[in-house]
């Protein structure tokens, strides 16, 4: 088992443009998660998924959307990229118990 | 959602040291869990509670689930290099809560 995988590993982007955060997990596990993560700080929940077709807005959705079509993809999707989305963003996905397994994350700059 | 405090938010440590940290709540939680983070990497899971009272084990490392489910506790015994890193504590009800994380660093 891969886990959680996410790509890319890092991203510069302008401000204004847009991209597609990937995550997958070959576990078969319905909950999805994506967090970021600022210096010094813990995790914030920005969406989450219980299941395909489903998903919920967390902490801090703002500037954010995701999509579920299928168990094993959750992608993240930032619109209009803006320097405070400079981050470091980690995918999540748990299966029944409540242990959280996490993807390497993916560095992304905004300037 | 609900607020964690974790401390202390840095510690040095020697090598063959016990250390210890831990996390409070004003909430109540049916879940804690224990990550750490080594630099460039997503947080491992090394330690889940399930119960208020219990106290659980992973080769070097303890946690404990507090008796009121407000708090919880991690030891690292006979600490080594490779004990550096963040360790996050996490607490669920509903969604799950991270604390800020206790940076660990080998002392010189």
């Amino acid at each position: 088992n891969a886990g959680v995988t996410q790509t890319p590993k890092f991203r510069i982007l302008k401000i204004g443009q847009s991209m597609t955060l990937q995550c997958a997990q070959d576990m078969n596990h319905n909950y999805m998660y994506w967090y970021r993560q600022d210096p010094g700080m813990g995790l914030k929940l920005i969406y989450y998924s219980v299941g395909a077709g489903i998903t919920d807005k967390g902490e801090v959705p703002n500037g954010y959307n995701v999509s579920r079509s299928t168990t094993e993809d959750f992608p993240l999707r930032l619109e209009l990229a803006a320097p405070s989305q400079t981050s470091v963003y980690f995918c999540a996905s748990r299966g029944r118990d409540y242990e959280q397994y996490f993807g390497p994350g993916t560095r992304l700059t905004v300037t | 959602g609900q607020q964690l405090n974790q401390s202390p938010q840095s510690m040095f440590i020697q090598e063959g040291e016990d250390v210890s940290m831990n996390c409070t709540s004003s909430s109540i939680f049916n879940t804690w869990l224990w990550y750490k983070q080594d630099p460039g990497e997503g947080p491992v899971l090394l330690i889940a509670l399930y119960k208020a009272g219990e106290l659980t084990s992973n080769g070097r490392l303890t946690a404990q689930f507090g008796i009121t489910r407000k708090d919880s506790f991690l030891n690292i015994s006979a600490s080594i290099p490779s004990d550096v890193g963040i360790y996050f504590c996490a607490g669920q009800l509903g969604k799950l809560s991270f604390g800020a994380g206790t940076t660990v660093t080998v002392r010189a």
